[in-house]
């Protein structure tokens, strides 16, 4: 897999408000995967979108992804204190099976 | 899906020492993984562990730091051997079970003195 690019690097909102993270990769890819970890707990996965696919929703995250542009987005609605964690993605290219390349992450607060 | 366990939960260690991490999956995975995430970083991958071979290890990670078993499917070891304040980190174990969604253990939190 290849490093995402995770932008921005922190968001601060309240809670309610909506947020958006975007990612930006390099090369082709099979799917990208969003991920989320609390506080420096374990990853838990929360979203793959795969290269044929423009957008996805589950729950209240939607992300989008524009292979033109090789890039994604995370969107969570109605956010709520519990979101606060950090944010990854991750693409995933055909030659690097199961091996995941993170980057720096979105690191999003929400203030209740 | 796949539940992992990981044991310990957090260590403080001595210089010197050395530190065996357990990870335990709840069914039968082909590759298991274990990362390392240092203080304020991003996860960096160690090494693949693979049934009845060898482990593959990353670049700049090294068999005789990081020794790993891996002697079933469902359950493997990692090591961190001669520790140094540098090893301070969160160690993760990750499976890949059939689908290509991984599945993370809740991690190691090691603080070496």
């Amino acid at each position: 897999s290849q490093q995402g690019e995770e932008d921005p690097q922190a968001l601060s909102i309240q809670e309610g408000e909506n947020a958006t993270m975007n990612c930006s990769y390099k090369t082709s890819i099979n799917n990208l995967q969003w991920y989320r970890q609390n506080s420096g707990r374990g990853l838990v996965h929360l979203i793959l979108i795969r290269s044929n696919e423009r957008e996805k929703h589950s729950g209240r995250l939607r992300v989008t992804l524009d292979t033109s542009k090789k890039s994604s987005s995370l969107l969570i609605t109605a956010s709520r204190a519990a979101d606060t964690a950090s944010y990854f993605c991750v693409e995933v290219g055909g030659t690097s099976y199961g091996k995941l390349t993170f980057g720096q992450g979105t690191i999003l607060t929400v203030h209740p | 899906s796949a539940v992992i366990s990981q044991k310990p939960s957090r260590d403080i260690c001595q210089r010197g020492t050395s530190l065996t991490i357990q990870c335990q999956v709840d069914s039968q995975v082909t590759m298991m993984f274990w990362y390392r995430q240092q203080p304020g970083q991003s996860l960096t991958l160690i090494a693949t562990a693979n049934q009845g071979s060898e482990a593959t290890y990353e670049s700049g990670f090294v068999i005789d730091k990081f020794p790993i078993s891996r002697p079933n499917l469902t359950f493997s070891t990692l090591t961190v051997s001669n520790m140094s304040p540098e090893d301070s980190s969160i160690y993760l174990c990750s499976v890949q079970a059939g689908s290509e969604t991984q599945y993370f253990g809740p991690g190691t939190r090691l603080l070496v003195l």
